[in-house]
Formats: C-alpha cells, sequence, structure tokens
C-alpha cells in the first residue's frame, strides 16, 4: 500500500538552528499538509500546498516557516531560526482529491529544539 | 472559531466491553468528518471518511454515525480487545472555497483496553 515517508524520524536541534523537515508524498497526490502537535495539546494546521504554491497556512505558520516542492517528489518543512515552543510532532499528509479523501500521513518527525 | 470536541479525554475499559465515544463539530459549512485511530510512534491511520447525514460505516468491530444537522459523530467499538488501545481522533473538514482541505482536529479519546 502507498504510504508517505517522513524523514528524519527524530532530530534534536539547538535553538536559534535551521532545520528541514522532509517529506515523500504518495506520487499521484496533489494536495500536500504540514500539521504538527506539541505534546498534550491538539492536532494543528500548518500549510497546505496545491500546484506549486502555498493554498493556505495558519497563524502559526510565520514568516520562520517555508516549503517546497524541490524536485517534484520531495515536500519540505524549513524552520528558520528554531525556538524552544517548536518542539512538537510534525506530520507530512498527501491527498489525491480536494474533497480530502484519501489523506494519508506520514509517521512524523519528532523535533526537539534544546 | 472552529473547534472540536470530543468526549471522553480517555477511557479504560476490560477485553470484550463495548465502547463508544462522541465527537462534536460545527453543524454548519460541514464538509466531511474524519475518524482516525494513532497508536504512540505511528502515524495517524484513516479509519472512516463521513460525508452524509445519517451516514453509518463499519470496519471490522469499530462502526460510526454521523448527525450533521446537529454536529456530532459517534464511534463504537464492539468486544474491545488489547489491540484497540489506541487514541482516536475525530477531524472536521469544513466546506471552504479554494483549492484547501485544513483538516479541524478533536483532542482524542485515549482508549486502554485491559486484557
Amino acid at each position: 500500500e502507498p504510504e508517505v515517508t517522513q524523514t528524519p524520524s527524530h532530530q534534536v536541534t539547538q535553538m536559534g538552528q535551521e532545520v528541514i523537515l522532509r517529506c515523500v508524498p504518495i506520487s499521484n497526490h496533489l494536495y500536500f499538509y504540514w500539521y504538527r502537535q506539541i505534546l498534550g495539546q491538539k492536532v494543528e494546521f500548518l500549510v497546505s500546498f496545491y500546484n506549486n504554491e502555498i493554498s493556505e497556512k495558519s497563524e502559526i505558520f510565520d514568516d520562520q516557516f517555508s516549503v517546497e516542492r524541490p524536485d517534484g517528489s520531495n515536500f519540505t518543512l524549513k524552520i528558520r531560526s528554531t525556538k524552544l515552543e517548536d518542539s512538537a510532532m510534525y506530520f507530512c499528509a498527501s491527498s489525491e482529491f480536494l474533497s480530502g479523501h484519501g489523506y494519508t500521513f506520514g509517521s512524523g518527525t519528532r523535533l526537539t529544539v534544546v | 472559531i472552529l473547534n472540536v470536541e470530543q468526549s471522553p479525554q480517555s477511557l479504560h475499559v476490560q477485553e470484550g466491553d463495548s465502547t463508544n465515544f462522541t465527537c462534536s463539530f460545527p453543524s454548519s459549512n460541514f464538509y466531511a468528518l474524519h475518524w482516525y485511530r494513532w497508536e504512540t510512534a505511528k502515524s495517524p491511520e484513516a479509519l472512516f471518511v463521513m460525508t452524509l447525514n445519517g451516514d453509518e460505516k463499519k470496519k471490522g468491530r469499530i462502526s460510526a454515525t454521523l448527525n450533521t444537522k446537529e454536529g456530532y459523530s459517534y464511534l463504537y467499538i464492539k468486544g474491545s480487545q488489547p489491540e484497540d488501545s489506541a487514541t482516536y481522533l475525530c477531524a472536521f473538514l469544513p466546506d471552504n472555497a479554494g483549492n484547501n482541505r485544513k483538516l479541524i482536529w478533536g483532542l482524542g479519546t485515549s482508549l486502554a483496553v485491559n486484557p
């Protein structure tokens, strides 16, 4: 069964450093998403991406965040200058249809900022 | 502000018990309601995507119902097994225009099934 893969599974970084979280969505999916979950809190939407551009972003997704699809298969989330409060589980998801049917999540990257 | 509430927050049952949890969501601008099962250190696993009022879906011992008019969905597990232990999340998909579909998540119900 096709799956969304994320790397690394766990990343520890120092405050102020840049991190890049990588995702390989399912190949025929067109819609891509990043979500995160801070420990003990709800899963939060960060950004959606379609047709090589951001289609929506949340207020969390400020100037320190960026996404890109550098080579047509990877989908990356970059955090430019990490803060302690960025520590969370980051999930990538992709969907074939606009309706949201067939949302598939990756296994997540646990980011720890120290 | 769109909000999704789940209850109870956690549940402990004995193997063989049947159980159910609730997901409440906004009854306006409804597009779809998703249920996911999430085990620690794994990715959320899609259980159901429900779109029509009155929908009932079933997957093995797990089933779900949907009431979009009053804004709630129930998830039922019949004859719980230890392997059912997980967090069950629901997520609401509002009917927004445009090329995005962002899910709005509940906090989840954490189920522990004791052997």
